[in-house]
Protein backbone atom coordinates (compact mmCIF):
# COMPACT_ATOMS: atom_id res chain seq x y z
CA UNK A 1 0.00 0.00 0.00
CA UNK A 2 1.03 3.47 -0.50
CA UNK A 3 1.62 6.34 2.16
CA UNK A 4 3.50 7.80 4.48
CA UNK A 5 5.14 6.42 7.32
CA UNK A 6 6.64 8.17 10.55
CA UNK A 7 8.54 6.91 13.05
CA UNK A 8 8.85 6.67 16.00
CA UNK A 9 5.33 7.21 17.23
CA UNK A 10 6.51 8.51 21.03
CA UNK A 11 9.66 10.21 21.19
CA UNK A 12 11.21 11.39 24.28
CA UNK A 13 13.88 14.45 24.55
CA UNK A 14 16.38 15.75 27.36
CA UNK A 15 17.38 18.83 27.49
CA UNK A 16 19.95 20.03 25.17
CA UNK A 17 19.23 16.93 23.03
CA UNK A 18 19.06 16.65 19.46
CA UNK A 19 16.58 14.52 17.89
CA UNK A 20 15.48 13.40 14.24
CA UNK A 21 11.97 12.25 13.28
CA UNK A 22 11.63 10.17 10.65
CA UNK A 23 9.34 10.48 7.11
CA UNK A 24 9.07 7.87 4.53
CA UNK A 25 6.60 8.08 1.15
CA UNK A 26 6.44 5.71 -1.42
CA UNK A 27 3.37 7.92 -3.38
CA UNK A 28 6.52 9.30 -5.59
CA UNK A 29 5.49 12.89 -4.73
CA UNK A 30 7.72 15.47 -5.34
CA UNK A 31 6.51 17.64 -2.38
CA UNK A 32 7.22 17.14 1.39
CA UNK A 33 6.05 19.03 4.43
CA UNK A 34 6.63 19.12 8.13
CA UNK A 35 3.92 20.52 10.11
CA UNK A 36 3.48 20.93 14.27
CA UNK A 37 0.48 21.25 16.20
CA UNK A 38 -0.35 22.07 19.51
CA UNK A 39 -3.55 20.98 22.08
CA UNK A 40 -6.42 22.05 20.49
CA UNK A 41 -4.36 24.22 17.81
CA UNK A 42 -4.20 24.15 13.79
CA UNK A 43 -1.34 22.48 12.00
CA UNK A 44 2.17 25.26 11.70
CA UNK A 45 3.99 24.82 8.69
CA UNK A 46 7.51 24.24 9.68
CA UNK A 47 9.71 23.56 6.57
CA UNK A 48 8.91 22.23 3.05
CA UNK A 49 10.28 21.02 -0.04
CA UNK A 50 9.63 20.48 -3.44
CA UNK A 51 12.48 18.71 -4.77
CA UNK A 52 15.52 16.49 -3.69
CA UNK A 53 18.45 18.76 -1.86
CA UNK A 54 16.24 21.87 -1.75
CA UNK A 55 14.10 23.25 1.19
CA UNK A 56 12.10 26.41 2.24
CA UNK A 57 11.68 27.72 6.02
CA UNK A 58 8.00 27.56 6.51
CA UNK A 59 6.27 29.77 9.51
CA UNK A 60 7.83 28.48 12.77
CA UNK A 61 11.29 27.38 11.52
CA UNK A 62 13.30 28.53 14.17
CA UNK A 63 14.95 25.70 16.56
CA UNK A 64 14.45 23.30 13.37
CA UNK A 65 16.59 21.55 10.70
CA UNK A 66 15.44 19.54 8.04
CA UNK A 67 17.07 17.59 4.91
CA UNK A 68 15.93 15.96 1.31
CA UNK A 69 18.07 13.64 0.33
CA UNK A 70 16.24 11.23 -1.33
CA UNK A 71 12.99 11.83 -2.98
CA UNK A 72 11.11 9.64 -0.58
CA UNK A 73 12.25 10.63 2.65
CA UNK A 74 12.22 13.89 4.31
CA UNK A 75 13.43 13.98 7.83
CA UNK A 76 13.02 16.33 10.74
CA UNK A 77 15.94 17.57 13.37
CA UNK A 78 14.64 19.42 16.81
CA UNK A 79 17.47 20.61 17.92
CA UNK A 80 18.05 22.43 21.26
CA UNK A 81 17.55 25.48 20.04
CA UNK A 82 14.00 24.65 20.09
CA UNK A 83 12.79 25.33 23.34
CA UNK A 84 9.11 24.40 23.52
CA UNK A 85 9.69 21.17 21.28
CA UNK A 86 7.14 19.13 22.89
CA UNK A 87 3.84 18.89 20.54
CA UNK A 88 2.64 16.16 17.66
CA UNK A 89 4.55 16.41 14.57
CA UNK A 90 3.20 15.75 11.14
CA UNK A 91 4.77 15.17 8.03
CA UNK A 92 3.00 15.42 4.68
CA UNK A 93 3.54 14.91 0.76
CA UNK A 94 2.05 16.23 -2.15
CA UNK A 95 2.08 16.21 -6.05
CA UNK A 96 3.66 19.17 -7.88
CA UNK A 97 0.44 20.01 -10.48
CA UNK A 98 0.80 23.70 -11.60
CA UNK A 99 -2.70 24.95 -11.82
CA UNK A 100 -4.29 23.37 -9.46
CA UNK A 101 -4.40 23.10 -5.42
CA UNK A 102 -2.39 20.20 -4.63
CA UNK A 103 -4.11 17.21 -2.21
CA UNK A 104 -1.67 16.24 0.42
CA UNK A 105 -1.38 13.27 2.45
CA UNK A 106 -0.49 12.97 5.73
CA UNK A 107 1.41 10.70 7.97
CA UNK A 108 0.09 9.37 11.68
CA UNK A 109 2.53 11.59 13.58
CA UNK A 110 5.16 11.61 15.84
CA UNK A 111 4.30 12.88 20.03
CA UNK A 112 7.56 14.54 20.82
CA UNK A 113 8.04 14.88 24.77
CA UNK A 114 10.48 16.61 26.58
CA UNK A 115 11.69 14.88 29.79
CA UNK B 1 -3.55 32.30 1.58
CA UNK B 2 -7.07 34.04 1.55
CA UNK B 3 -8.39 34.10 5.74
CA UNK B 4 -11.55 31.13 6.72
CA UNK B 5 -13.76 31.59 9.36
CA UNK B 6 -15.71 28.43 10.85
CA UNK B 7 -17.78 27.89 14.13
CA UNK B 8 -15.69 26.46 17.13
CA UNK B 9 -18.01 23.30 17.27
CA UNK B 10 -20.89 21.30 16.13
CA UNK B 11 -22.88 18.69 17.22
CA UNK B 12 -25.16 16.10 15.39
CA UNK B 13 -27.13 12.73 15.99
CA UNK B 14 -26.06 9.54 13.92
CA UNK B 15 -27.77 8.93 11.03
CA UNK B 16 -28.60 12.45 10.24
CA UNK B 17 -26.84 15.21 8.03
CA UNK B 18 -24.18 17.48 8.92
CA UNK B 19 -23.52 20.91 7.38
CA UNK B 20 -20.61 22.34 8.13
CA UNK B 21 -20.08 25.57 7.15
CA UNK B 22 -16.91 27.86 6.13
CA UNK B 23 -17.00 31.94 5.33
CA UNK B 24 -13.81 32.81 3.57
CA UNK B 25 -15.36 36.71 1.74
CA UNK B 26 -11.90 37.17 0.66
CA UNK B 27 -11.57 34.32 -1.78
CA UNK B 28 -9.92 35.15 -4.87
CA UNK B 29 -10.86 34.17 -8.50
CA UNK B 30 -8.18 31.65 -7.59
CA UNK B 31 -8.48 29.96 -4.86
CA UNK B 32 -9.52 26.38 -4.34
CA UNK B 33 -12.04 25.71 -1.43
CA UNK B 34 -10.04 22.84 0.51
CA UNK B 35 -11.74 20.60 3.29
CA UNK B 36 -9.68 18.22 5.43
CA UNK B 37 -10.47 16.16 8.49
CA UNK B 38 -8.34 15.18 11.61
CA UNK B 39 -9.60 12.27 13.59
CA UNK B 40 -8.26 12.29 17.36
CA UNK B 41 -4.39 11.59 17.56
CA UNK B 42 -4.25 10.78 13.74
CA UNK B 43 -3.11 13.42 10.72
CA UNK B 44 -4.92 14.92 8.84
CA UNK B 45 -7.09 13.67 5.61
CA UNK B 46 -8.23 14.90 2.33
CA UNK B 47 -11.82 15.42 1.93
CA UNK B 48 -13.04 17.53 -0.72
CA UNK B 49 -12.00 20.51 -2.75
CA UNK B 50 -13.54 22.71 -5.34
CA UNK B 51 -13.60 26.15 -7.41
CA UNK B 52 -17.08 26.91 -8.30
CA UNK B 53 -19.45 24.33 -9.14
CA UNK B 54 -20.17 21.69 -6.27
CA UNK B 55 -18.88 18.61 -5.70
CA UNK B 56 -19.59 15.34 -4.65
CA UNK B 57 -16.96 12.45 -3.37
CA UNK B 58 -17.78 9.02 -1.60
CA UNK B 59 -16.98 11.02 1.54
CA UNK B 60 -19.10 14.26 1.40
CA UNK B 61 -20.67 17.16 -0.51
CA UNK B 62 -19.47 20.68 -1.10
CA UNK B 63 -22.03 23.00 -1.79
CA UNK B 64 -19.91 26.62 -2.65
CA UNK B 65 -22.32 29.91 -3.01
CA UNK B 66 -22.66 31.33 -5.97
CA UNK B 67 -20.66 34.23 -5.09
CA UNK B 68 -17.90 31.84 -3.69
CA UNK B 69 -17.93 33.64 -0.19
CA UNK B 70 -18.84 30.61 1.93
CA UNK B 71 -19.05 27.27 1.68
CA UNK B 72 -20.65 24.29 3.14
CA UNK B 73 -19.51 20.52 3.91
CA UNK B 74 -22.17 18.25 3.68
CA UNK B 75 -22.20 14.81 5.40
CA UNK B 76 -25.10 12.78 4.18
CA UNK B 77 -25.10 10.25 7.04
CA UNK B 78 -23.03 10.95 9.73
CA UNK B 79 -21.24 7.83 11.83
CA UNK B 80 -19.92 7.82 14.61
CA UNK B 81 -16.18 7.62 12.93
CA UNK B 82 -17.12 10.78 11.56
CA UNK B 83 -16.37 13.16 14.93
CA UNK B 84 -13.07 14.83 14.48
CA UNK B 85 -12.13 18.39 13.39
CA UNK B 86 -13.07 19.86 10.02
CA UNK B 87 -10.57 22.57 8.26
CA UNK B 88 -12.01 24.85 5.57
CA UNK B 89 -8.73 26.12 3.71
CA UNK B 90 -8.27 28.19 0.92
CA UNK B 91 -5.38 27.31 -1.90
CA UNK B 92 -4.01 29.49 -4.15
CA UNK B 93 -4.30 27.59 -7.87
CA UNK B 94 -2.71 30.05 -9.87
CA UNK B 95 0.97 29.63 -8.38
CA UNK B 96 1.71 26.06 -8.75
CA UNK B 97 4.67 24.44 -6.58
CA UNK B 98 3.94 23.81 -3.14
CA UNK B 99 4.14 25.51 -0.18
CA UNK B 100 1.97 24.12 2.53
CA UNK B 101 -1.41 24.49 3.76
CA UNK B 102 -2.55 27.39 6.45
CA UNK B 103 -4.82 25.38 8.93
CA UNK B 104 -7.00 27.26 11.37
CA UNK B 105 -8.79 25.94 14.41
CA UNK B 106 -11.64 23.90 12.44
CA UNK B 107 -15.06 22.96 13.54
CA UNK B 108 -14.78 19.72 16.34
CA UNK B 109 -17.95 17.70 15.23
CA UNK B 110 -19.06 16.17 18.25
CA UNK B 111 -21.80 12.63 16.65
CA UNK B 112 -24.16 11.65 19.52
CA UNK B 113 -25.23 8.25 19.17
Amino acid sequence: DGGITQSPKYLFRKEGQNVTLSCEQNLNHDAMYWYRQDPGQGLRLIYYSQIVNDFQKGDIAEGYSVSREKKESFPLTVTSAQKNPTAFYLCASSRIVGRFGETQYFGPGTRLLVL
Amino acid sequence: DAKTTQPNSMESNEEEPVHLPCNHSTISGTDYIHWYRQLPSQGPEYVIHGLTSNVNNRMASLAIAEDRKSSTLILHRATLRDAAVYYCILRDGSGGGADGLTFGKGTHLIIQP
